[in-house]
């Protein structure tokens, strides 16, 4: 089956970095998204990892890799607009997205 | 402009009714999705829709219908509601080719969903 894990709540602070994880267990594997959810509105598409590396895009990067079943999302010089959860998603062989729960971020002055 | 609209945004409703919820997008794609986020912001696919043709249809009760008069809508019609529908139901579509997730997703605002 598959699993994915990360974690709840992260608290961090304007102006640093943060590094949200996501590992998962999938028999296939056709990528990883990163999406951005704030409180009550839809979720947003960060970025796509299909091979392993560094993806960067401006404040934020997205890793993955594949043999060790792990991905992280990586934000740079945080802003109080951050504060929103992030979802991990995985597309399995069958072309289906399986969900992570999202990691919830909380920024402080 | 919206580029995938729901309506409406909020429903609140009364056990054993039946409600639709409506979904438009304008931005040409072929494929088009339901997903329920419950209170612990799970995301779970209930249909996909390419070109108006049924692909995914994940185990929920039969009591939701989903249906799609051209491949710019997709409606979902709920009957007899039960409180464990109490939900966020978001609209969502992307360009795939009948490989559905193929493309990123769009979403919809969402529809807040009430049974009492």
């Amino acid at each position: 089956g598959q699993n994915i894990d990360q974690p709840t709540e992260m608290t961090a602070t304007e102006g640093a970095i943060v590094q949200i994880n996501c590992t998962y267990q999938t028999s296939g594997f056709n990528g990883l998204f990163w999406y951005q959810q704030h409180a009550g509105e839809a979720p947003t598409f960060l970025s796509y990892n299909v091979l392993d590396g560094l993806e960067e895009k401006g404040r934020f990067s997205s890793f993955l890799s594949r043999s060790k079943g792990y991905s992280y999302l990586l934000l740079k010089e945080l802003q109080m607009k951050d504060s929103a959860s992030y979802l991990c998603a995985l597309l399995d062989s069958n072309y289906q997205l399986i969900w992570g729960a999202g990691t919830k971020l909380i920024i402080k002055p | 402009d919206t580029a995938v609209s729901q309506t409406p945004k909020y429903l609140v409703t009364q056990m054993g009714n039946d409600k639709s919820i409506k979904c438009e997008q304008n931005l040409g794609h072929d494929t088009m999705y339901w997903y329920k986020q419950d209170s612990k912001k799970f995301l779970k696919i209930m249909f996909s829709y390419n070109n108006k043709e049924l692909i995914i249809n994940e185990t929920v009760p039969n009591r939701f219908s989903p249906k799609s008069p051209d491949k710019a809508h997709l409606n979902l019609h709920i009957n007899s509601l039960e409180l464990g529908d109490s939900a966020v139901y978001f609209c969502a579509s992307s360009q795939g080719d009948g490989q559905p997730h193929t493309g990123e997703l769009f979403f919809g605002e969402g529809s807040r969903l009430t049974v009492l």
